[in-house]
């Protein structure tokens, strides 16, 4: 199991510029949710699939910010134009389930090594 | 408006101490407190999770003590080693309609001195 795997792990671009974010979830797992750190905010949920279906990206600051499934296995993350306040490390990650006897459902969440984006 | 409150922002303690870190929600409808780990360069990591039908939970030398009422939660660390130093987030979220969204504490970046 390879995890999720992110791309690119470091981005340097002009303001201005388009910045599209590349993440394969684990296979099987099906929602995908991708996430923006920074140290003033923390981490922020920007927008989450199931099934490859958007179900809320209310957290997605603004137009300038838009996320596509497309099938199972991929997801993008696009910042388009870029703005140097959009400097942060963005982690995706999938979720997986699992029961406890007399516990009831627990699931976690499997996290990417994450994207340092940097917008000059 | 943040729904769950963590601190300290950062601590530091000698090794084979106890490390504790505290949260606290305002969520009466979260059902299920996880923490994370993160390293540097990483991402966070499950470390342990707690449902609110019990009061504690241990993993090895990580313990979650719940107290549904005063709705805060707190992780120990048992017998801190230099390895612990990580940054620490809680977490919680509900079960209903499916959405199981993890909302995520500020972090608390734990350092541990030989």
């Amino acid at each position: 199991d390879a995890g999720v795997i992110q791309s690119p792990r470091h981005e340097v671009t002009e303001m201005g510029q388009e910045v599209t974010l590349r993440c394969k979830p684990i296979s099987g797992h099906n929602s995908l949710f991708w996430y923006r750190q920074t140290m003033m905010r923390g981490l922020e949920l920007l927008i989450y699939f199931n099934n490859n279906v958007p179900i809320d990206d209310s957290g997605m600051p603004e137009d300038r910010f838009s996320a596509k499934m497309p099938n199972a296995s991929f997801s993008t993350l696009k910042i388009q134009p870029s703005e140097p306040r959009d400097s942060a490390v963005y982690f995706c990650a999938s979720r997986v389930y699992w029961g406890l006897p007399g516990q009831g459902l627990y699931y976690g969440y499997t996290f990417g090594s994450g994207t340092r984006l940097t917008v000059v | 408006q943040q729904q769950v409150k963590q601190s300290p922002q950062s601590l530091i303690v000698q090794k084979g101490g106890i490390s504790i870190i505290n949260c606290a929600y305002e969520n009466t409808a979260f059902d299920y407190f996880p923490w994370y780990q993160q390293f540097p360069g990483k991402g966070p990591a499950l470390l342990i999770a707690i449902r609110p039908d019990v009061s504690e939970k241990k993993e090895g030398r990580f313990t979650i003590s719940f107290n549904k009422s005063a709705k805060q939660f707190s992780l120990h660390i048992m017998d801190s080693q230099p390895g612990d130093s990580a940054t620490y987030f809680c977490a919680a979220s509900m079960s209903g309609a499916g959405s199981y969204q993890l909302t995520f504490g500020k972090g608390t970046k734990l350092s541990v001195i030989p």
